[in-house]
């Protein structure tokens, strides 16, 4: 399966405790997004590189929150601290764009939950 | 920052029933892209459209993009339980090429 891919599916944690998660994209994508998504709602845009470079963060992407994406292949989003509020799927998704028209490929996410 | 908004929020309908779900913007879209969502997954593209007044379909789907480009449509003919799922819209947003913005979504239940 060539497509993309994220580990752990499933992650409990007790509140303050850190988790990280790791996103391998489909390999000849160049750019490679982090989403977050609560029940019943879309995706929310956390921050995205192209090829190793972070180029964009969201203001949701608070201190505790880091990514990187270090030899410009897979990435991984480290949450420090966990609060209750951080549970949530958090989605990786890769695309590689040649124009303004770019397709997303979603992996099937990381859900977090917070106790 | 662009708001997308979708509507309905949520929708049940009988196997069989046509349907009609709404993307706007209080702005011009550049393109604009109809994902669908099933539980436990990731959202997966289903078109994308770019040209203010384009109608695109795929099979019982049929997309269209506002001549203004501010809004977007999905109807979906003789719904079937497969069509069950969050669709969401999503726009480029800044022109930073890539950087998708979704909406809310509209959760559809299509019942045998």
């Amino acid at each position: 399966d060539t497509g993309v891919s994220q580990d752990p599916r499933h992650k409990i944690t007790k509140r303050g405790q850190n988790v990280t998660f790791r996103c391998d994209p489909i390999s000849e994508h160049n750019r490679l997004y982090w989403y977050r998504q609560t029940l019943g709602q879309g995706p929310e845009f956390l921050t995205y590189f192209q090829n190793e470079a972070q180029l964009e963060k969201s203001r949701l992407l608070s201190d505790r929150f880091s990514a990187e994406r270090p030899k410009g292949s897979f990435s991984t989003l480290e949450i420090q601290r966990t609060e209750q509020g951080d549970s949530a799927m958090y989605l990786c998704a890769s695309g590689a764009f040649r124009d303004i028209t770019g397709e997303l490929f979603f992996g099937e996410g990381s859900r977090l939950t917070v106790l | 920052t662009q708001l997308l908004e979708q509507s309905p929020q949520f929708l049940s309908i009988q196997e069989g029933e046509n349907l009609t779900v709404y993307c706007n913007s209080s702005s011009v879209f550049s393109s604009l892209q109809w994902y669908r969502q099933e539980p436990g997954e990731g959202p997966v593209l289903l078109v994308t459209v770019v040209t203010g007044g384009e109608v695109k379909k795929l099979k019982r789907l049929t997309f269209q993009f506002g001549d203004a480009r501010k809004d977007s449509s999905l109807h979906i003919t003789a719904a079937q339980t497969g069509d069950t799922g969050l669709y969401l819209c999503a726009e480029n947003y800044g022109g930073s090429q890539g950087n998708l913005i979704f909406g809310k979504g509209t959760k559809l239940s299509v019942k045998p």
